[in-house]
Formats: C-alpha cells, structure tokens, sequence
C-alpha cells in the first residue's frame, strides 16, 4: 500500500527565509509524485510533479522538489518566502497507473512572518 | 483557462437532511473524482469515474452516499440522510484519459463545497 508522510503540520518562516516542507512516501512501485497548494477555502493547486527523468523538478511560483528514491523522500524547497506563500501544502503520490489515484499527506501550513 | 466548475460553493444543512454537490469538469476529460476532505487533513478519495463508469467507489459510504455521471460529462454527489460527520470539504478533480505514464496524470481540482452540518 502506498502512503505520505509530512514531517511538520505547522511551518513558520520569515519573510526572505528559505522554506523546506518534507515528505516522505512509501511505494512498492515508482512512484508520481506530486505537491498541491490550497488557500484558504479553495481547491488545490499543482505546484509541481515528479513522473521520471531528472529529479530535481521546478514548480511554478519559485518552488521545487528533489526525488530522492534511496531517502524516499521529495522535500518542497523556495529559497527566499514570500508573505503570498503561506497556505496548506499538500504532498501526494499516484502509481501512476490509468487510475491515476492520489494517496495525499495531511498537509503541512506554512505561515510567513514579516 | 479550462476550470473545474463545482456548486454550491458553501452549503449548510440539519442532520437527516439530503445534500447534492454538481461538479462540471474540464471539457474533454473522461476520469473524474470526488473528494473528501475533512478540515486538517488531506482529501481522500470517495469515488471516480471514468467516463459515466464507477472505477473506484471502495470508500464510499454506500449506506448514505450516491454518485452519478449520466452522460460522462457532469456529476452528482447526494448525501441521504446528511450526519454530522460529514461535514467537510468536498472536491471534485478531473483528468484527461490516459494509458501510459505521462503528463495526463495530472489532475485539476475546483474549488470545492465545504458542507456544514448542523
């Protein structure tokens, strides 16, 4: 069975700090890879993706994530916070099969202090 | 830029009352999935579809709760008779069809119908 582990469920950085969210899954299979912004009472928002090839992958708004498969991790990084990025932060992974199922962490709420 | 369309944005209701949720998906996409997500957790998948074909319904609470894609475009979520613990957000999400791993496993979500019961 696969599942998602979010190390943290509150996060607080300063404004201009860097901003590390952690996941870690379990898979028996490769895994996709996903995070998913959501803010306050809307849906989620794809941040970025891990599918194959490189592992270091670039999201939108400044974010990326490495695929470490040895740590079974894929750490969410952004060198410098920005006071729009505090919201919920969701890790998830898909087997990538045509069910394309996501199994999703509990989340992690980043919050920017100026 | 293609929406999933999902309504109403913000419903409350009594215990022992029926709820319908409308999700509208992003034209063209045959898989589409209905969410719950209760507040402090990550959404957990109820059911999908593809096309106007349950694939997945394993966590479904039957005894309460129905979904149904007719034509395989919009769907329907009905809650009957509505219990204080299903107060939650609900997400719909849809995904292009696909058969190999590739960028259509991405899935798009709307906004979501947070449900109070009261």
């Amino acid at each position: 069975a696969q599942s998602v582990t979010q190390l943290g469920s509150h996060v607080s950085v300063s404004e201009g700090a860097l901003v590390l969210l952690r996941c870690n899954y379990s898979s028996s299979v490769p895994p996709y890879l996903f995070w998913y912004v959501q803010y306050p009472n809307q849906g989620l928002q794809l941040l970025l993706k891990y599918t194959t090839g490189a592992t270091l992958v670039k999201g939108i708004n400044g974010f990326e994530a490495e695929f470490k498969k040895s740590e079974t991790s894929f750490h969410l990084t952004k060198p410098s916070a920005h006071m729009s990025d505090a919201a919920e932060y969701f890790c998830a992974v898909s087997k990538g099969s045509n069910t394309g199922k996501l199994i999703f962490g509990q989340g992690t709420t980043l919050q920017v202090k100026p | 830029e293609a929406e999933v369309a999902q309504s109403p944005r913000y419903k409350i209701t009594e215990k022992s009352q029926a709820v319908a949720f409308w999700c509208d998906p992003i034209s063209g996409h045959a898989t589409l999935y209905w969410y719950r997500q209760i507040l402090g957790q990550g959404p957990e998948l109820l059911v999908q579809f593809q096309d106007e074909s349950v694939v997945d319904d394993s966590q479904l609470p039957k005894d309460r709760f129905s979904a149904e894609r007719l034509k395989g475009v919009d769907s329907t979520l009905k809650i009957q008779p509505a219990e204080l613990g299903d107060s939650a957000m609900y997400l719909c999400a849809s995904r292009p069809s696909g058969t190999t791993r590739s960028s259509t496993d991405t899935q798009y979500f709307g906004p979501g119908t947070r449900l109070t019961v009261l």
